[in-house]
């Protein structure tokens, strides 16, 4: 079975600095890919940014990166130069590599983040 | 591309009414799903289709009918509404590396 774990239920962080939103994963999966999701108030999920597992660097995305650490089972969500739109709802999910897992992703609960001045 | 559709926005059923949701893409992707999402809880997927006339349950299937008839359309049918279905409910399509999200349909069962 195939596990997101987002231990943040909520993260302050000031207009500008950067913020580091944790996912740890679990599943038997020799290939998998992990995503990250922003849901702002509004309620829509904006695709962020992808990792494979295979990857050999880290995924970047303008101000978003994702420090993949295969051997710990994580993949956290680096936002630099945080702005007052980044206040939102942060989601990780996963992907697997089977025929049973790859059709659907897997998320964890979530990580509120305000950005405050 | 309109990407991922959906109707309705919102939506209020009685206990026992029946009704689908409707989802549809524009961007011909083979994979589509449908999550709920309810508070604290994260999304978790209901069901999934992996071409037209192909379709498999996910972690929350109980209540829940689709069908895949063409590779555009995914509709999700409530069979009898219950107040455990109130939620909001996300149909998705991907390719291998994005998973696009329609704009949810928030329904309510009272």
């Amino acid at each position: 079975a195939q596990k997101i774990t987002q231990t943040q239920p909520g993260m302050f962080v000031q207009e500008k600095e950067a913020v580091t939103l944790d996912c740890t994963y679990d599943t038997s999966d020799p290939s998998y890919g992990l995503f990250w999701y922003k849901q702002p108030s509004s309620g829509e999920m904006i695709f962020l940014i992808y990792q494979g597992s295979y990857d050999q660097q880290n995924a970047t995305e303008g101000r978003y990166s994702l420090n993949f650490q295969k051997a710990r089972k994580s993949a956290n969500l680096v936002i630099s130069a945080s702005q007052l739109g980044d206040s939102a709802m942060y989601f990780c999910a996963m992907r697997g590599g089977n025929t049973g897992t790859a059709s659907k992703l897997t998320f964890g609960t979530g990580t509120r983040l305000q950005v405050t001045l | 591309n309109a990407g991922v559709t959906q109707t309705p926005k919102f939506q209020v059923l009685k206990t026992g009414q029946s009704m689908t949701l409707q989802c549809a893409q524009d961007m011909n992707h083979e994979y589509m799903s449908w999550y709920r999402q309810d508070p604290g809880m994260g999304l978790r997927l209901i069901h999934y289709s992996v071409g037209a006339g192909i379709t498999d349950q996910g972690e929350v299937p109980n209540g829940y009918n689709v069908s895949r008839s063409t590779t555009e359309d995914f509709p999700l049918r409530l069979l009898s509404a219950a107040p455990s279905q109130t939620s909001v409910y996300f149909c998705a399509s991907r390719t291998h590396y994005e998973q696009y999200f329609g704009p949810g349909t928030r329904l309510t069962v009272t």
